[in-house]
């Protein structure tokens, strides 16, 4: 099973600040089968990133992904309120196998 | 708009079988596509419990393997989630999620989530 460890484990940001977010997979995994999701309190997670780099529908580009085999990053290019909130990585492995990142929690400084 | 509602009880005694359910609307499970169920516990991370085909393939957790089951019913457009042997730690809260394969993987959908609490 491919572990996902996800730093820092927490972030402390001030809006309009750059944010960059480090997903390190346990063995080497496709970019295509890398995604990123945020999650606010009481709400389902919200699928941010897919294929490493690709934005999903209606997410603003101040969102980048990049990275390959064991390192990925997500990066947020200026911060804003709405963007405090747990980000998890996710990778899709052989057999439709799923593991989750334990999540970074970015937060208001 | 695709939207996945969750439903099932939301206290379970240990020892017993969690049965959940996910509505699908403005979709059609039989379209394609994979279904999944994600759980949340409390003050932990996400954890990906399997993933079912409308064909009823299914793909589950190695770790959860032992106790899970999953179903599809098309005529319904609903799919399920047994969960056998509960404990504590299996509380949390539960997500259905619609999960497109090819060619990038992604949970594009998702369900609002229902709290689960195993406590006798």
């Amino acid at each position: 099973e491919i572990v996902l460890t996800q730093s820092p484990g927490t972030l402390s940001l001030s809006p309009g600040e750059r944010a960059t977010l480090s997903c390190r997979a346990s063995q080497s995994v496709s970019s295509s089968y890398l995604a990123w999701y945020h999650q606010k309190p009481g709400q389902a997670p919200r699928l941010l990133l897919y294929g490493a780099s690709s934005r999903a529908t209606g997410i603003p580009d101040r969102f980048s992904g990049s990275g390959s085999g064991t390192d990925f990053t997500l990066t947020i290019s200026r911060l804003e309120p709405e963007d405090f909130a747990v980000y998890y990585c996710q990778q899709y492995g052989s057999s439709l196998s799923i593991t989750f990142g334990q999540g970074t929690r970015l937060e208001i400084k | 708009q695709v939207q996945l509602q969750e439903s099932g009880p939301g206290l379970v005694k240990p020892s017993e079988t969690l049965s959940l359910t996910c509505a699908v609307s403005g979709f059609s499970i039989s379209s394609g596509y994979y279904w999944g169920w994600i759980r949340h516990p409390p003050g932990k991370g996400l954890e990906w419990i399997g993933n079912i085909y409308h064909s009823g393939n299914t793909y589950y957790n190695p770790s959860l393997k032992t106790r899970v089951t999953m179903s599809v019913d098309t005529s319904k457009n609903q799919f399920s989630l047994n969960l056998s042997s509960l404990t504590a730690a299996d509380t949390a809260v539960y997500y259905c999620a619609r999960l497109a394969v090819s060619p990038k993987p992604y949970f594009d959908y998702w369900g609002q989530g229902t709290l689960v609490t195993v406590s006798s």
